[in-house]
């Protein structure tokens, strides 16, 4: 089945470092990806998607490029600061608008970024 | 604001007894989801559901059961608990299609 690999188990960055956190997936068809962002003691929340080739997704200063050639779809940003301490799930899911979406989760990367 | 509230957001159950947990939600969406969490493995989907009175299994449903008695409404059953489903429990709604999933802020079970 489908399925997708977080690299990063922990992350530990200072403020104002560089991000990057690596997700790869396995899928039979061509799915539609996203991140998604919990904060503790809150459920995931919608981050952002890209349902194409080379197409970018961003939001909050973080953005991904899907990358059906590698099957890759990594979660950077420039400048991180504390309060994006956060667990990160990077998810697939179908691509046509009308029809299921069952998103398949990452196991998750724990961003923790100090002052 | 989309808003999907979960009940209880904690409990301590004994191992096989029942437990409940419930779901409610004012997105007027069709789709409602139960997801367990666990250290290492991420979010898996557990049962969902695309209409009322109908669910569907996930990808680990064994041991949970659904129930759907509304739009709004979504439980998850766990006829006979057992140690092994200390986990924490998201519900999520989510209209049809890839769309954005929203979650509730979970229910901590802990089976002892």
């Amino acid at each position: 089945g489908d399925s997708v690999t977080q690299t990063e188990g922990q992350v530990a960055l200072s403020e104002e470092d560089f991000l990057t956190i690596h997700c790869n997936y396995s899928a039979s068809g061509y799915p539609a990806l996203f991140w998604y962002v919990q904060y503790p003691g809150e459920g995931p929340q919608f981050l952002f998607r890209a349902s194409r080739d080379k197409e970018k997704g961003s939001s909050r200063g973080f953005e991904a490029t899907y990358n059906k050639e590698t099957t890759s779809f990594h979660l950077q940003k420039a400048s991180v600061q504390e309060s994006d301490s956060a667990v990160y799930y990077c998810a697939l899911g179908d691509r046509a608008s009308s029809s299921f979406s069952k998103l398949v989760f990452g196991q998750g990367t724990s961003l923790s970024v100090v002052p | 604001e989309a808003a999907v509230t979960q009940s209880p957001r904690s409990k301590v159950a004994v191992t096989g007894g029942k437990v409940t947990l419930s779901c409610h939600q004012t997105n007027n969406h069709d789709y409602m989801y139960w997801y367990r969490q666990d250290t290492g493995h991420g979010l898996r989907l557990i049962h969902y559901s695309y209409v009322a009175d109908s669910t569907e299994k996930g990808d680990i449903p064994d041991g949970y059961k659904a129930s759907r008695p509304s739009q709004e409404n979504f439980s998850l059953i766990l006829e006979l608990a057992s140690l092994s489903q200390t986990a924490v429990y998201f519900c999520a709604s989510s209209w049809t299609g890839n769309t954005e999933v929203f979650f509730g802020k979970g229910t901590r079970l802990t089976v002892v």
